[in-house]
């Protein structure tokens, strides 16, 4: 089974603050995502990695980086955390070939 | 426009039903077509591919794809209020290894 792990559940931070959320997946996909999905709004994809250290921006990756320093990882960082990035965080890999996404459990954020 | 268009719903049918959830794609060299399943407060799973015209079956779903009229579909056969949930499509477009999501449909079951 195809598993893909998000270090946190919930996370509370404070305003300012910086925020890393990790991924770790262990089926050697070349690709992994970063999204965020709030009501209304359904997912969007705030950056893309298809290889160790490279990296593409999605749809909203302002006020967002990430790092991919080995293959299995993915870090989503939030340089100065702001309360309009309170969300669920999804993180999610997949085959270059087969491009089926497995997602994480998600990391709901809330910045206060 | 939105590139994949859902139907946001809710669409609620009586258990023992046939539910179908329609998603259109505004791509038409894309490929790759997905089903994905997301309980309230958790993230999505995949459902069902699709790559090829026509009807693809696994246990009671049936997934359709009409790449001619840019239109994919699920059908949930003998629904069950298990199967209430949010029902995402997603496409892979031509170029790049994204996929597009739609909105998703919230699915209701009512015994």
């Amino acid at each position: 089974d195809v598993k893909v792990t998000q270090s946190s559940r919930y996370l509370v931070k404070r305003t300012g603050e910086k925020v890393f959320l990790e991924c770790v997946q262990d089926m050697d996909h070349e690709n992994m995502f970063w999204y965020r999905q709030d009501p209304g709004l359904g997912l969007r994809l705030i950056y893309f990695s298809y290889d160790v250290k490279m990296k593409e921006k999605g749809d909203i990756p302002e006020g967002y980086s990430v790092s991919r320093e080995k293959k299995e990882r993915f870090s989503l960082i939030l340089e100065s955390a702001s309360t309009n990035q309170t969300s669920m965080y999804l993180c999610a890999s997949s085959f270059v070939a087969k491009n089926i996404q497995y997602f994480g459990a998600g990391t709901r954020l809330s910045v206060l | 426009q939105k590139e994949v268009e859902q139907n946001s719903g809710p669409l609620s049918v009586p258990e023992g039903a046939i539910a179908s959830l329609n998603c259109t794609y505004s791509d038409r060299g894309s490929q790759s077509f997905f089903w994905y399943r997301q309980y309230s407060g958790k993230s999505p799973e995949l459902i069902m591919s699709i790559y090829s015209n026509g009807d693809k079956e696994d246990g009671r779903f049936t997934a359709q794809l009409n790449k001619a009229s840019q239109y994919v579909s699920l059908l949930i056969r003998d629904s069950q209020p298990s199967d209430s949930a949010t029902y995402l499509c997603a496409v892979k477009p031509n170029a790049g290894n994204m996929l597009t999501f739609g909105g998703g449909t919230r699915l209701m079951v009512k015994p």
